[in-house]
């Protein structure tokens, strides 16, 4: 398995549920970032989270991170239709410049 | 503040053309990568450049695919004598610094290339 893997690879929600997604990777990190992919279209950052941070909040979005495990959590709350998309979790290694490792995302999708 | 520039959006090429994709950074950026998505796939890493220099290549194929950053202009990733697989989407990234690894990367939408 690879770096920065999500878990689930689908998730199909009602608008107003909180979606969980999971990633978790194999080596020391300097931090994480989670973006989102719409069909067809760029990434859009959402949130950094630096490998001496457990938790950071950003709106509606929550992310935790647990070194000790090699895992991240990214948390959005009272979902809506337009949240649906890709999710994707990058890591930057330790020491690794900017290069991020990518996981083979979330596809979340939100339905009214 | 324009956001990260690419283009073309959408490539059409026949095999064995040249294709030719264009990134602009973010105002104040050096930092620029170029990553690409086979469908229903997450980014690979190919390259990272700053300014007339190669930073780290690891993920360029060894042959057709080149970069470069120049010191005036957009940063251009060239593949020679396309063929199918290099069908995808080609996405360009920059940041205003690279060495401590904490800055985020801002990405562009994206050049769809496809090779028939």
């Amino acid at each position: 398995s690879q770096q920065g893997e999500e878990d689930p690879q689908a998730l199909s929600i009602q608008e107003g549920e909180n979606a969980t997604m999971n990633c978790s990777y194999k080596t020391s990190i300097n931090n994480l970032q989670w973006y989102r992919q719409n069909s067809g279209r760029g990434l859009v950052h959402l949130i950094l989270i630096r490998s001496n941070e457990r938790e950071k909040h950003s709106g509606r979005l929550r992310v935790t991170l647990d070194t000790s495990k090699k895992s991240s959590s990214l948390l959005i709350t009272a979902s809506r239709a337009a949240d649906t998309a890709s999710y994707f979790c990058a890591t930057v290694p330790t020491g690794g410049g900017n290069k991020l490792t990518f996981g083979t995302g979330t596809q979340l999708k939100v339905e009214l | 503040n324009a956001g990260v520039m690419q283009n073309p959006r959408h490539l059409v090429r026949r095999r064995g053309q040249e294709a030719r994709l264009r990134c602009s950074p973010m105002k104040g950026h050096s930092h620029v990568y170029w990553y690409r998505q086979l469908p229903e796939e997450g980014l690979k890493f190919m390259v990272y450049l700053q300014k007339e220099n190669i930073i780290d290549e690891s993920g360029m194929p060894k042959e057709r695919f080149s970069a470069e950053f120049p010191k005036e202009g957009p940063s251009i990733l060239r593949i020679q004598q396309v063929v199918r697989g290099d069908s995808a989407a080609y996405f360009c990234a920059s940041s205003a610094g690279g060495d401590r690894g904490g800055n985020t990367i801002y990405f562009g939408e994206g050049s769809w290339l496809t090779v028939v």
